[in-house]
């Protein structure tokens, strides 16, 4: 990808689970997002965490980040089998206006 | 939130044959961004698209083969140019809102070249 790497590349568990996924990236942020994407449609913004922030929630979601480490982890807790996507995170590079996709997580909750 | 509208959704189109997407938001945005993702793979970005202007292109994408208009704020078409099989991905607009930091994406083109 053009920014960074995400793992697992493919995840599945049973519905009621958590599910985690991690994202790595290469350079400086001002912020990072994680979308979701159902079957190649477009993609849904999930919930956006800026570079001074280190965690954030949002309903069944919580992602972290640490800048130290330039990665950043998304947890949806109580897993449903709606939730079965692709799970991308996006950086808005530091001084470059644009947005850069991670290579992606592949769910799938069973129900 | 912007709703971006992409047209055509899907395409079966010809080697050596040209397609134009067109990309619609229907409020005002910062930035419009092009970005195609082939199958099974992530979203890679194309290009920038400048109002009035020539877009600014990612490493590996050249002008000539995906030439990119933005007239007004709100509209971006992108083309692809003598299209072959390895073409065949979906290709995806997105843009930037007011407040700056969201982007929005259209549900994106699906382009098969046979």
């Amino acid at each position: 990808s053009q920014q960074g790497e995400e793992d697992p590349q493919a995840l599945s568990i049973q519905e009621g689970e958590n599910a985690t996924m991690n994202c790595s990236y290469k350079t400086s942020i001002n912020n990072l997002q994680w979308y979701r994407q159902n079957s190649g449609r477009g993609l849904v913004h999930l919930i956006l965490i800026r570079s001074n922030e280190r965690e954030k929630h949002s309903g069944r979601l919580r992602v972290t980040l640490d800048t130290s480490k330039k990665s950043s982890s998304l947890l949806i807790t109580a897993s449903r089998a709606a939730d079965t996507a692709s799970y991308f995170c996006a950086t808005d590079r530091y001084n470059f206006n644009k947005f850069y996709f991670g290579s992606g997580t592949k769910l799938n909750v069973k129900p | 939130s912007a709703v971006i509208s992409q047209k055509p959704s899907r395409d079966i189109c010809q080697r050596g044959t040209s397609l134009t997407i067109q990309c619609q938001v229907d409020s005002q945005v910062t930035m419009m961004f092009w970005y195609r993702q082939q199958p099974g793979q992530s979203l890679t970005l194309i290009a920038t698209a400048n109002q009035g202007s020539e877009a600014t292109y990612e490493s590996g994408f050249v002008i000539d083969k995906f030439p990119i208009s933005r007239p007004n704020l709100t509209f971006s078409t992108l083309t692809v140019s003598n299209m072959s099989p390895e073409d065949s991905s979906i290709y995806l607009c997105s843009a930037r809102g007011t407040s700056g930091n969201t982007i929005y994406f259209g549900e994106g083109s699906w382009l098969t070249v046979v």
